[in-house]
Order: C-alpha cells, then structure tokens, then sequence
C-alpha cells in the first residue's frame, strides 16, 4: 500500500478556494486517488476519486500531475461546513482488502 | 439502495466487561467489512477486515476480536475491556473488486470507566 503524506492542518475564510495537497511517491501502476471528508463524531463521507488529470464533481475536483507521484484535492469557494477533516487514499479496488487512512489534514474555515 | 446500520450509538462500560458491537449491511453481497477506531483528536486505525464469511484479517493485536458470522454482518467483541479501548468505532463496507469507495456506519462512542 502506497504511504501518503498530507499536512496536519489548514486554516482559511469563507468564500476561498482551498487547495489540499497529498503526496504519495510510491504509488502503483494500478492504484486510485481517493478522498474522504470526515465531521466530528461522525463516519467519513466518500468525496472524489480519479486515476489520473483532473476529475471534478458538484463538490471537488481532484487533480493528479502526469506522475502521479501527489493530488491536489481542491474545494471551491468554502463555507463553514467545509471545517472536517480531509483524508487522501490511494489503493486500488481490489478483494484484497485493506483500506488504511492517514491522519489527515484538518481544514478551519473561518468567517 | 445499500445502507449500513452500526450499533448502539453509545456505549459506557466498566473496566473488564465484555464488548459487543455489531453491524450490518443491507442491499449488496459479499462486500468488504471493516472495523476502526478512532481516538479523540485522532485518525482512523483500521482494527479488522473481512473479505468473506469467516475470513478476519487482524491489523492490530489487542483484547479485540472480530467476526463475520454471516455474509453482512460484523461483529467486534472483546472480553474484558481496558481503559484504552475507549474511543469511537465505526465499521464500514465496500464493494471490493468494483470500488475504492467506502460506506461508514454513524459509529458507536464506547466510554471504558
């Protein structure tokens, strides 16, 4: 399993474009890029998923370089109920199992 | 639709009583189950998968056991409770082969006192 590195924390304003970086070297030729959003007390929430460029959704659009080596989840224009926390993935979909998160990367928005 | 259902909510129990958590999942087969557990202010630590009935995958060794005694449902039990093992617990599913996207249960909040 690829080991994936995020920052700890993240503060910005409401109305801003938040760009999260995720960095995952050793990535494999048939892993995905996955992204969960998690509020306090409660279970995490499947956000965006992408192999490679860019894919976009109603709520982020994840981008991944030609390397596949980092992704960037980016979150338009945030409002206070963007503060959770942001985990990023990478595994593949596979009956082998495992689904390991990192620490994630905690996102203040303030007023 | 599929849907997940984790029980009880929340959970007070004194040092050295047995532990039983179950949950199940509605509307799909054969998925993935997992277990975690989540300390205040911190991040998930995956405790149990199970890619089939029977099948249990431990990640880490501790007074926790787990079970899948049906197709859809998981059970994490222990038979004397620690102080520590207090925490939040969640167990969620995914459709293995098809998806990396998991689905959470709304998580149970055990006090160990």
């Amino acid at each position: 399993l690829a080991k994936t590195t995020q920052p700890i924390s993240m503060d910005s304003y409401e109305g801003q474009e938040v760009n999260i970086t995720c960095s995952h070297n050793n990535i494999a030729t048939n892993d995905y890029i996955t992204w969960y959003q998690q509020f306090p007390s409660q279970g995490p929430r499947f956000i965006i998923q992408g192999y490679k460029t860019k894919v976009t959704n109603e709520v982020a659009s994840l981008f991944i370089p030609a390397d596949r080596k980092s992704s960037t989840l980016s979150l338009p224009r945030v409002s206070l109920s963007d503060t959770a926390v942001y985990y990023c993935l990478v595994g593949r979909p596979s009956n082998t199992g495992k689904l390991i998160f990192g620490q994630g990367t905690t996102l203040q928005v303030k007023p | 639709s599929q849907t997940i259902h984790q029980w009880p909510a929340t959970l007070v129990q004194p040092v050295g009583s047995p532990l039983s958590l179950e949950c199940t999942v509605e509307g799909t087969s054969n998925p993935n189950l997992y277990w975690y557990r989540q300390a205040a202010g911190r991040g998930l630590q995956l405790l149990f998968y199970s890619v089939g009935i029977g099948q249990i995958s431990s990640e880490v060794p501790q007074n926790l056991s787990a079970s899948r005694p049906q197709d859809r449902q998981f059970i994490l039990s222990s038979k004397k409770l620690l102080l520590s093992d207090s925490g939040f617990y969640l167990c969620a599913w995914r459709s293995g082969a098809v998806s990396t996207e998991a689905f959470f249960g709304q998580g149970t909040r055990l006090t160990v006192v």
